[in-house]
């Protein structure tokens, strides 16, 4: 079936630093992919998705490509700030599930702790 | 405006208490959903209303009674639950079953 994996965390980086958080998926088909943040005490926001091979979505400095060939869509950023210490999910629409529904396959998520 | 609210916030509920969870939207979104996250886990599917139906049951126990009362509105009704249900519930809608899902901020339960 369908699956999404993403690196184990947490990730601990430095200000400034830069981020990569690896996710690999497996689907048949071509479906959309996300990356979803989750702030402590939160409910989940949409950071960036991608719906075709070779499309980058992109939004506050994070950026990930959807690469077919490899079946990944990594996030990255530049420049991490404390304020993006979160938790991380990627995650695919399942084009599988019936015709007419929408369900989404969720990684295990990452953590990532930014620290001044 | 890509905003999905839920009330309460919190809740605390015994076994044999009925409580509701309520999640509203004003987007013209035309399919909802519930999914309860537990800690340190991905959420999980638990609803989907597409049109105001009930499009999928993720085989969730029969205490957990979800309602659609309009296109707006999504309920879970809660009763006789466990202590394991105890959760975060995040509702989320999106345009039409096929698009992007947004979500809410979530009710936190304990059930004691």
């Amino acid at each position: 079936g369908n699956s999404v994996t993403q690196m184990e965390g947490p990730v601990t980086l430095s200000e400034e630093a830069f981020l990569t958080i690896n996710c690999t998926y497996t689907a048949t088909g071509y479906p959309s992919l996300f990356w979803y943040v989750q702030y402590p005490g939160e409910g989940l926001q949409l950071l960036l998705k991608a719906t075709k091979a070779d499309d980058k979505g992109s939004n506050k400095g994070f950026e990930a490509t959807y690469r077919k060939e490899t079946t990944s869509f990594h996030l990255e950023k530049g420049s991490v700030q404390v304020s993006d210490s979160a938790v991380y999910f990627c995650a695919l629409r399942d084009m599988n599930y019936g015709g007419a529904t929408n369900k989404l396959i969720f990684g295990t998520g990452t953590l990532l702790a930014v620290q001044p | 405006d890509t905003e999905v609210t839920q009330t309460p916030k919190h809740l605390v509920m015994g076994m044999t208490n009925k409580k509701s969870l309520k999640c509203e939207q004003h987007m013209g979104h035309r399919a909802m959903y519930w999914y309860k996250q537990k800690a340190k886990k991905p959420p999980e599917l638990m609803f989907v209303y597409s049109y105001e139906k009930l499009s999928i049951n993720e085989s969730v126990p029969s205490r957990f009674s979800p309602e659609c009362p309009n296109s707006s509105l999504l309920n879970l009704h809660l009763h006789a639950l466990q202590p394991e249900d105890s959760a975060l519930y995040l509702c989320a809608s999106s345009p039409y079953s096929k698009e992007t899902q947004y979500f809410g901020p979530g009710t936190r339960l304990l059930v004691l």
